[in-house]
């Protein structure tokens, strides 16, 4: 059963820093793994989506890596802002989706 | 124009009543999915729809069910509601023929049962 882990759980930056968030699942037959932002009260929002072929994503200030045969993923998000500051979620999809925890981060002004 | 809808967003009940929630696409996917949200944050699949048929279905139990009226739409109907069903609800689409599997997810419903 495919297991899903997101390090660090909880991030706390300055504005201005660039950081990388972490994902790792345990089956690495995977059709593709997608990182989405959610905040508070809110929905989920889809940040980037890698195909299992890919092995990475950019989208702005985000980039999205995938290594399919270690089971990891990080996402980078390069010179933060607070309004970065949200929960992160990893999802990996083999037939149906499995999500991490997520990593909560704060980017203080 | 919202791709994902949910409604009520909010939803207060008795222990015991029965309960729906409403959702529906308007992105043309083929495939819809119903997640749970706990306390804790921690989202799990409940189901997904594929054409009409059930294609996934966790260990939930049969008190919830899922019902599609058609290709654009996936209600959620839960019976004898349970302190232990509260949480947030969210549906969720994508079109999974082409395999581009992108999950497209509403804004969420709040169920609080008393």
């Amino acid at each position: 059963k495919q297991e899903v882990t997101q390090i660090p759980a909880a991030l706390s930056v300055p504005e201005g820093e660039n950081l990388v968030l972490n994902c790792s699942f345990t089956d690495s037959a995977i059709y593709n793994l997608q990182w989405f932002r959610q905040d508070p009260g809110k929905g989920l929002t889809s940040l980037l989506l890698i195909q299992s072929s890919q092995r990475e994503q950019t989208s702005g200030r985000l980039n999205a890596s995938l290594d399919k045969s270690s089971g990891r993923s990080t996402l980078y998000i390069a010179a933060s802002q607070p309004g970065d500051s949200a929960t992160y979620l990893c999802a990996v999809n083999n037939n149906d989706m499995r999500f991490g925890a997520g990593t909560r981060l704060t980017v203080k002004p | 124009d919202t791709a994902v809808s949910q409604t009520p967003k909010y939803l207060v009940t008795q222990m015991g009543n029965d309960k729906s929630i409403k959702c529906e696409q308007n992105l043309g996917h083929d495939t819809m999915y119903w997640y749970k949200q706990d306390s804790k944050k921690f989202l799990k699949i409940m189901f997904s729809y594929n054409n009409k048929e059930l294609i996934i279905n966790e260990t939930v139990p049969n008190r919830f069910s899922p019902k599609s009226p058609d290709k654009a739409h996936l209600n959620l109907h839960i019976n004898s509601l349970e302190l232990g069903d509260s949480a947030v609800y969210f549906c969720a689409s994508s079109q999974t023929s082409g395999s581009s599997y992108e999950q497209y997810f509403g804004p969420g419903t709040r169920l609080t049962v008393t």
